[in-house]
């Protein structure tokens, strides 16, 4: 089952704009997670949002979250060469303590 | 460091041909869990486990087996491979309670099978 869904599927833009990606689910969740994957790796967490907080930072990462239209939104502010990746938003349900539901990531390329 | 390690990163085999992906957590994480990533589709849940002896279906099951005999090691079977299981297989640990920390994944395994 898919609930996360990222948009948009692909966004390319010039080194030192911003970039915004946007992720809606159905149904309650506990929290909402971001991750990064740079191409065929790994992926590497980013942030962590629960549901009662609106709002997060982690350096140039700002993290925001609307649980009354279900959705969450990703921005990098001051875009490097190096934030080239796909990301991914990941939502925990509320009825479920064991299982992430991915989305299908969005592909940022940053155009030096 | 801490790290997932997972082998191989690249395997090419042949319809019914068991095979194990192997994965180790270094950081006495308890919850472990595998993942298939294929293209437009984000990653869907194979199984997860817990702890030691206690796994679980996840998402899309059919065709794979888990086992955790030990906290860091959390193998991927596939008894008779199929070419729909064709796919990019993530290894992942958290410290708990799998949807309530973040996880770390391992570098991925990359399967093909003709």
């Amino acid at each position: 089952s898919q609930q996360g869904e990222e948009d948009p599927q692909a966004l390319s833009i010039q080194e030192g704009e911003n970039a915004t990606m946007n992720c809606s689910y159905k149904t309650s969740i506990n929290n909402l997670q971001w991750y990064r994957q740079n191409s065929g790796r790994g992926l590497v967490h980013l942030i962590l949002i629960r549901s009662n907080e609106r709002e997060k930072h982690s350096g140039r990462l700002r993290v925001t979250l609307d649980t009354s239209k279900k959705s969450s939104s990703l921005l990098i502010t001051a875009s490097r060469a190096a934030d080239t990746a796909s990301y991914f938003c990941a939502t925990a349900l509320m009825d479920s303590n064991y299982q992430l539901i991915w989305g299908a990531g969005t592909k940022l390329i940053i155009k030096p | 460091e801490a790290q997932v390690t997972q082998n191989p990163r690249y395997l090419i085999t042949v319809t019914g041909k068991k095979l194990t992906v192997t994965c180790s957590q270094n950081m006495n994480h308890e919850y472990m869990s595998w993942y298939r990533q294929d293209p437009g589709l984000g990653l869907r849940q194979i199984y997860y486990s817990m702890n030691v002896e206690v796994t679980d279906k996840g998402d899309v099951p059919e065709g794979y087996k888990v086992s955790r005999k030990e906290k860091r090691n959390f193998p991927l079977i596939l008894e008779s491979p199929s070419p729909n299981q064709t796919s990019l297989y993530f290894c992942a640990s958290s410290l708990a309670g799998g949807s309530s920390y973040e996880q770390y994944f391992g570098p991925g395994t990359r399967l093909t099978v003709t």
